[in-house]
């Protein structure tokens, strides 16, 4: 089946260092990529997607981009803030047919301290 | 745009109750689910809706039951409280159709079991 893998569970950095969350999938077809962000308390939100091969997503200085041949989005961020502090999910989105489940990596917990 | 209302935000239950968690969304979506989130776990789909009155499993779903009466509400019912037991439990909703689309996520039901 369809699986998405996050490398890092937790991250830790001080402001205004770079900042990289590996994801890698496997899935058929060309799935549609998303990040989503949760903050406390809250459900995730959606960061931003991209849905074909070397298409980049972006949303408040962070970015990923789509790539089939290492079956990759990584996020990335040049220089975080103390308020990126939240749990960050890659995602993908059903393919085939009569397929609704999306399915989510594992999370990746982001501290930055100030 | 719209929004998805769970209800309790916290849900405190005995072991071996039956408990029932609510969730509305008003975008007019067809397909609702219900997560599992548990620390370093991410999200694990219990049950999913493609429209009302539909039931679909997911890889978590015994122990539970799920309930599509509107296309606006989704209910998720925990049969037998198991003792020690701590998750947050998240509604989605999504349009279907298209690969693109993003699911909305509601903020969420904490429930603990004494």
């Amino acid at each position: 089946g369809d699986s998405v893998t996050q490398t890092e569970g937790q991250v830790a950095l001080s402001e205004e260092d770079f900042l990289t969350i590996h994801c890698n999938y496997s899935a058929s077809g060309y799935p549609t990529l998303f990040w989503y962000v949760q903050y406390p308390g809250e459900g995730p939100q959606l960061l931003f997607r991209a849905s074909r091969d070397k298409e980049k997503g972006s949303s408040r200085g962070f970015e990923a981009t789509y790539d089939k041949g290492t079956t990759s989005f990584h996020l990335r961020k040049a220089s975080v803030q103390e308020s990126d502090s939240a749990v960050y999910y890659c995602a993908l989105s059903p393919v085939n047919t009569g397929n609704y489940k999306y399915v989510f990596g594992a999370g990746t917990r982001l501290k930055v301290i100030a | 745009g719209g929004i998805i209302t769970q209800t309790p935000k916290f849900l405190i239950g005995q072991e071996g109750q039956k408990l029932t968690l609510k969730c509305q969304q008003n975008f007019n979506h067809d397909t609702m689910y219900w997560y599992r989130q548990d620390s370093g776990k991410g999200l694990r789909l219990i049950y999913y809706s493609i429209t009302e009155n539909d039931l679909q499993k997911g890889d978590l779903s015994e122990g539970y039951d799920a309930s599509r009466e509107k296309k606006s509400s989704f209910s998720l019912t925990v049969t037998s409280a198991q003792k020690n037991e701590m998750a947050v439990f998240l509604c989605a909703s999504s349009w279907t159709g298209g690969s693109s689309y993003e699911q909305y996520f509601g903020p969420g039901t904490r429930l603990t079991v004494l």
